[in-house]
């Protein structure tokens, strides 16, 4: 059974504050991550994606892997109130039909 | 960027009824559309993969006679949800991954079903 776990939250920073959020994930295969940001009653929206050990840089956002340990994370700087909203962190298994388990996302909440 | 609709957003119906959802893709050809449900304050659940052209494969506990799914061109997956209960009320999202073998699946907007 692969299980993509996150800690569910809620989780709350202030204005401006850095928004860290974490994600592991069961199946070491797994080649390809991806956070997905989802609003209260919408679809997700991807943010970014990470396939390399180390760190992407997104804007605001940076996706850090580190496959050893089975861990991928997501950090927002200069967090805003407009961020607050379930993240979501997917997984895809190497393999070629592009199924994706997600976990079951962490709510943010980012206070004025 | 890859759009991806669905019709309706919502739909409310009467128990043991058919509910057909459209996923179409706009602007780019999807080898293979996804299904996904999810309940309040849930995960997305993958209910099954579509591949154009062939028969869906569904993931475990998903009854295929009950969810069924077509997907009969590089634009178009349906997926009707037969006899309909009030247990199948939930938000039912479609993805579709492009065929340039990009991993990224592009999300619909999702349905909304309340069956009464």
């Amino acid at each position: 059974q692969k299980e993509v776990e996150q800690n569910s939250g809620p989780l709350s920073v202030p204005e401006g504050a850095i928004a860290s959020l974490n994600c592991t994930y069961s199946d070491r295969g797994s080649q390809s991550f991806f956070w997905y940001r989802q609003y209260s009653g919408k679809s997700p929206e991807l943010i970014m994606f990470i396939y390399s050990n180390g760190d992407k840089e997104d804007g605001r956002f940076t996706a850090q892997l580190n496959k050893a340990s089975q861990y991928v994370s997501l950090l927002i700087r200069d967090s805003q109130p407009s961020d607050s909203a379930t993240y979501l962190c997917a997984v895809k298994s190497g393999g070629s039909n592009y199924k994706l388990t997600f976990g079951k996302g962490t709510l943010l909440t980012v206070n004025p | 960027g890859a759009v991806v609709s669905q019709h309706p957003s919502w739909v409310i119906c009467k128990s043991g009824t058919s509910v057909k959802i459209e996923c179409r893709s706009l602007d780019f050809q999807a080898t293979t559309m996804f299904w996904y449900r999810q309940f309040p304050k849930q995960s997305l659940m993958l209910m099954a993969t579509s591949n154009e052209g062939s028969k869906a494969t569904y993931e475990q506990g998903v009854e295929k006679d009950k969810f069924l799914i077509n997907h009969a061109s590089l634009t178009l997956s349906t997926l009707t949800v037969t006899s309909a209960h009030p247990e199948d009320s939930s938000f039912y999202i479609c993805s579709a991954s492009a065929a340039s073998g990009i991993d990224e699946q592009f999300f619909g907007p999702g349905t909304r079903l309340t069956v009464l």
